[in-house]
């Protein structure tokens, strides 16, 4: 029962290079998020998919571009790594909308230097 | 859009003690208010939610109180334990695809 899946855990990148963060469920939930955890400042929405075929931009969108690949599957890439993007990226899925319980993944810890 | 204040950031008390933690929302559509805890490390979990339709919610040593008219909700946890050291956040969201928003955590710590 892997609930919801992310790679990688770890990154090491240089300012300017480019990564996809990578996240699937296999509850058959309908919406999944991305979020990013800094110290003092909780979870941040960066994107998310109510539906498949759909993304709609959080409260820190940029820097960032998503993709929902199919209703499992929901990508996070940045084109252009600046050393604010450091910080543990959460995904996480709900079966509807945001009233229901979020699941999220182990995080992913990147680091721009 | 929504925007929930949570209080304190910091919370110590000793072992067997209660801890309470409060956050205030803005949106008065918003009508579910999960909490979630995140142990060091560790990905956030849901541990108990309410919704508006609800004034107060109970299982075991937790808590949570909802006051619609002031929008403000708690969480009372009793008999604190040192399991129960963590990163608490709480969150609000509206009906509709609209997703949830949080808190900026309060970190508790149980004394032994």
């Amino acid at each position: 029962n892997a609930g919801v899946t992310q790679t990688p855990k770890f990154q090491v990148l240089k300012t300017g290079q480019s990564m996809t963060l990578q996240c699937a469920q296999d509850m058959n939930h309908n919406s999944m998020y991305w979020y990013r955890q800094d110290p003092g400042m909780g979870l941040r929405l960066i994107y998310y998919s109510a539906s498949e075929g759909t993304t709609d931009k959080g409260e820190v969108p940029n820097g960032y571009n998503v993709s929902r690949l199919n209703k499992r599957e929901f990508s996070l890439r940045l084109e252009s790594a600046a050393p604010s993007q450091t910080s543990v990226y959460f995904c996480a899925s709900s079966e509807y909308d945001g009233t229901g319980e979020l699941f999220f993944g182990e995080g992913s810890r990147l680091t721009v230097l | 859009g929504e925007n929930v204040e949570q209080h304190p950031s910091t919370l110590s008390v000793q072992e067997g003690d209660s801890a309470v933690i409060k956050c205030t929302y803005s949106d008065s559509a918003s009508n579910y208010f999960p909490w979630y805890k995140q142990e060091l490390g560790k990905r956030p979990q849901l541990i108990i939610d309410i919704r508006s339709n609800v004034g107060e919610k109970k299982d075991q040593r937790i808590a949570v109180t909802l006051n619609k008219t002031a929008k403000h909700f708690s969480l009372h946890i009793t008999e604190t334990q040192p399991e129960d050291s963590a990163v608490y956040f709480c969150a609000a969201s509206r009906p509709g695809n609209t997703p949830l928003v949080f808190g900026k955590g309060t970190r508790l710590s149980v004394i032994a």
